[in-house]
């Protein structure tokens, strides 16, 4: 079993949509976790912390449940830029972040 | 301030054949990363480095070297290139292990 798990896509939607991504891992003792993001043939870039109370970056909500251990990545109002390819990053002990295969959205016109 | 930087972009290799690739940063940044990147898989780390002159392995680390004699530099070997190796070779660094600053990446081809 990967440590990190996502659903691979591609999520297709319309403009204006609101989409969300899941992302659950297998280490309970994981300590942090990161959205990232990274366009085609591009580098990942750091999108947005998760926090346990949730946190929110304008047009994105990032939830934490540790019981279940499971984030998420909620975008409202999609828009063409948003297309890109969504990691899903775990920090578990030492200087190391586990990294999701990533979530494609694909946002149409 | 060029952040990230990674030399070359692009590489194709016969089996056996070795090569370096050279990560730099410019953020005076303490750790350093290199990744590597194949569909389906996501960033697998090959080995990292907490400070200059110090390396640790990563999660797949078997067919490479790394050296960090300078802070701001640390290189990637492949001593006797396979073509399992045929990847994405991303280079990051950070202040803190969390929000790491990658490079553009190189692409290699070992046929």
């Amino acid at each position: 079993r990967k440590e990190v798990e996502q659903d691979p896509g591609p999520f297709n939607v319309p403009e204006g949509a609101t989409v969300a991504f899941n992302c659950t891992y297998s280490n309970s003792a994981s300590q942090s976790f990161f959205w990232y993001r990274q366009d085609c043939r591009k580098e990942p870039k750091l999108l947005m912390s998760v926090y346990s109370s949730g946190n929110e970056d304008g047009r994105f909500t990032a939830q934490l449940n540790r019981a279940s251990q499971y984030i998420s990545l909620l975008i409202r109002d999609s828009k063409l830029s948003d297309s890109a390819t969504y990691l899903c990053v775990v920090a578990s002990y030492g200087n190391k972040l586990v990294f999701g295969a990533g979530t494609i959205l694909r946002v149409k016109s | 301030n060029a952040g990230v930087t990674q030399t070359p972009k692009f590489r194709v290799l016969k089996t056996g054949q070795s090569m370096t690739l050279l990560c730099a940063q410019d953020m005076n940044h303490e750790y350093m990363y290199w990744y590597r990147q194949d569909p389906g898989m996501g960033l697998r780390l090959i080995h990292y480095s907490v400070g200059e002159g110090t390396t640790a392995k990563g999660e797949v680390p078997d067919g490479y070297n790394v050296s960090r004699l300078k802070k701001q530099n640390f290189l990637l070997g492949l001593e006797s290139a396979a073509p399992s190796q045929t990847s994405v070779y991303f280079c990051a660094s950070s202040v803190l292990v969390y929000e790491q600053f990658f490079g553009p990446g190189t692409r290699l081809t070992v046929l």
